[in-house]
């Protein structure tokens, strides 16, 4: 069965900590993997995927086919960046959500 | 850019009524995307549709339908509604063909509360 874990419901840190939110899948096949995020009041919109292996807004998230994680890593957080962070693996036409990680920063 | 429109964005029905959730995608997006979000829970997929076919069906229940029309454009009707469909809607679009066909673009949802 698809299973997406974000263990961490709440992760509250300081302007300027290191950032990172927890990502582990159980996949049949090889997903596709994004984060996508929900700021206040807004809509989910994508963040970053893995196969680009961009960063966005100092977002980065390396996928580990060995421990199937694909954690989301940002070396100093910033107020602008508390919202829902959702892990998402997609294959065929769905995605998969996790339970979503609030990210608070404080200032 | 053109985003994805739902409309309503807020429905207010009884128990035992029907309801009508609109999506509008991307314009040239190929398929849509319905989920489900209860209160403080996270997204579930109900239904997918692709060049007007349904591609794939997630958690969607019976009492639901859904369909996508020539202009792409898709609804989802909901009859005989209980209490625990109160939820936000979400829709989204993507197309299909691209390298990433998983992005999904998502509208603002269509928030129903059942009375």
């Amino acid at each position: 069965a698809q299973r997406v874990t974000q263990p961490e419901k709440l992760l509250s840190v300081f302007k300027g900590a290191p950032v990172e939110l927890k990502c582990n899948y159980s996949y049949s096949g090889s997903p596709e993997l994004f984060w996508y995020v929900q700021y206040s009041r807004q809509r989910l919109q994508l963040l970053l995927r893995h196969i680009s292996r961009e960063s966005i807004k100092g977002f980065t998230a390396d996928l580990n086919k060995g421990e199937t994680s694909f954690h989301l890593k940002k070396p100093f957080a910033q107020e602008e960046d508390s919202a829902m962070y959702y892990c998402a693996p997609g294959a065929g036409n769905m995605l998969t959500f996790g339970g979503g990680t609030r990210l608070m920063v404080k200032p | 850019a053109a985003g994805v429109i739902q409309s309503p964005r807020h429905l207010i029905k009884e128990k035992r009524e029907t309801a009508t959730l609109k999506c509008y995608p991307i314009p040239r997006h190929d398929t849509v995307y319905w989920y489900q979000q209860g209160p403080g829970q996270d997204p579930q997929f109900l239904i997918s549709f692709y060049e007007k076919m349904q591609s794939d069906k997630g958690s969607i229940p019976d009492r639901f339908s859904a369909q996508q029309f020539s202009d792409y454009h898709s609804e989802l009707n909901m009859s005989s509604l209980e209490l625990g469909d109160s939820a936000l809607y979400f829709c989204a679009s993507s197309l299909v063909g691209v390298r990433w066909r998983n992005e999904q673009f998502f509208g603002p949802g269509t928030r129903l509360t059942v009375l």
